[in-house]
């Protein structure tokens, strides 16, 4: 069976730091992946999708950064973190119109 | 751009039912979704519908799409408090990108 994993759970992290959240996608080949960063509990942002290895494209400009170094595997980075990148970030998979699988999120502190 | 549009909350009491609109611009929407979100918990996919079909039942859900108007909706029938949550719209025309909506808050009062 197809599942996701996204960690860590929850990150507290200084102004000016780095970062990294991983998503793995099990039980699937070649999927879409997307990172979500959703603010205050409410809507959703797209911020990176991949339809395959080394290929990104970034929705928003901002201080992040994507990469997908295997096909089922997806990172999100930044070089410094920003007080305004505090938020819960999503990793979600899709092969088929049938929507999304998202993993359980990781919720981001920027202190 | 594609933009897709909800009511922010909905408060319901326990075993009515709940309805949550929802309007989208895109005219080429293949696919559109319903999406609920618990407390500190990622998207569970409830129920999809292809942009050809009016309606779809699944158990205590029904999703109308009413494709002239842009306009889709969900109703939970029988609602509960475990259907407390914040649902979300979304849609694709394509299969790269989806487009969610802002979220609607359900509020179930027992």
């Amino acid at each position: 069976s197809q599942t996701i994993h996204q960690w860590p759970a929850t990150l507290v992290q200084p102004v000016g730091s780095p970062l990294s959240l991983e998503c793995t996608v099990e039980g699937t080949s070649n999927p879409n992946l997307y990172w979500y960063r959703q603010a205050a509990g409410r809507g959703l942002q797209l911020l990176f999708y991949s339809v395959g290895i080394g290929q990104i494209s970034s929705e928003v400009p901002q201080n992040l950064s994507a990469s997908r170094p295997q096909d089922r595997q997806f990172i999100l980075s930044s070089k410094k973190l920003l007080l305004s990148d505090s938020g819960f970030y999503l990793c979600a998979w899709t092969v088929q119109n049938y929507g999304y699988t998202f993993g359980s999120g990781t919720r981001l502190t920027v202190v | 751009g594609e933009d897709v549009e909800q009511s922010l909350f909905l408060s319901v009491r326990e075993g009515d039912s709940s309805v949550i609109n929802c309007t989208y611009t895109d005219s080429s929407s293949t696919y559109l979704y319903w999406y609920k979100q618990e407390p500190g918990a990622g998207l569970q996919l409830l129920t999809y519908i292809f942009s050809n079909m009016d309606m779809k039942q699944d158990q205590r859900l029904t999703v109308l799409l009413n494709k002239k108007d842009k306009h889709l909706s969900l109703r939970i029938a029988d609602t509960q408090t475990g259907d407390s949550a914040i649902y979300f719209c979304a849609e694709t025309g394509g299969y790269q990108k989806v487009t969610f909506g802002t979220g609607t808050k359900l509020q179930v009062i027992p």
